[in-house]
């Protein structure tokens, strides 16, 4: 059973607009919800990150928004660039376990 | 520079040959995982290890091995019985149990010719 689902699989944004990537969960004991950002041919680093008791974190054009009743979480990238054109995977995992859970990613190209 | 060292980049293997990919960190982690990425796809999680002489198959371990006799290096064996090794690999590490954040390594390029 998939544990994180993450739509859509891919999205095209002109410059300039808003980008937004979702991510459901199962597990309620999930505890740490990140987001990585993958270039091609490049290992995936860490955008941004959220725990279940705030509702919203913003950092530069980059939020993540965080529904803890309906068990979903989103990133929205503001005024989008041709530079964040990658692939998002949103993760999500519980305190003292190792064990991380993926989404399936979204490859996002932004047009100039 | 602290990081995560994955060598070779590119590597091509025959038709029942085994291969190793090797994977060094240098950031103290206890934890480290091997990822496999097919193209358009997600992260599948091969092996992870928590500790040095130690570790647990994850989603898709079959046709893979690994071993963790030192805390900094994780080498993944893909063996002959992996019926479908061409795919993009991923070494990360971890604070073991309370880190929150997985770092990984700039990836291995697997072929099967």
């Amino acid at each position: 059973q998939q544990q994180v689902k993450q739509s859509p699989q891919s999205l095209i944004v002109q410059k300039g607009g808003i980008s937004i990537i979702n991510c459901a969960y199962e597990n309620t004991a999930f505890d740490y919800f990140p987001w990585y950002q993958q270039f091609p041919g490049k290992g995936p680093a860490l955008l941004i990150a959220i725990r279940p008791d705030v509702s919203e974190k913003k950092e530069g054009r980059f939020t993540i928004s965080f529904n803890k009743s309906a068990k979903q979480f989103s990133l929205h990238i503001m005024d989008s660039q041709p530079g964040d054109s990658a692939t998002y995977f949103c993760a999500a995992k519980r305190d003292n376990f190792n064990k991380f859970y993926f989404g399936s990613g979204t490859k996002l190209n932004v047009k100039p | 520079d602290g990081g995560i060292t994955q060598s070779p980049k590119y590597l091509f293997r025959k038709e029942g040959q085994n291969v190793t990919l090797s994977c060094e960190q240098n950031l103290n982690h206890d934890a480290m995982y091997w990822y496999r990425q097919d193209p358009g796809q997600g992260l599948r999680l091969i092996y992870y290890s928590q500790i040095v002489n130690d570790f647990q198959k994850g989603d898709i371990a079959e046709g893979y091995s690994v071993s963790r006799e030192k805390k900094e290096s994780f080498p993944l064996t893909v063996t002959s019985a992996q019926k479908n090794p061409t795919a993009f690999y991923l070494c990360a590490s971890s604070i073991a149990y309370s880190g929150n954040t997985i770092y990984f390594g700039e990836g291995s390029w697997l072929t099967v010719v």
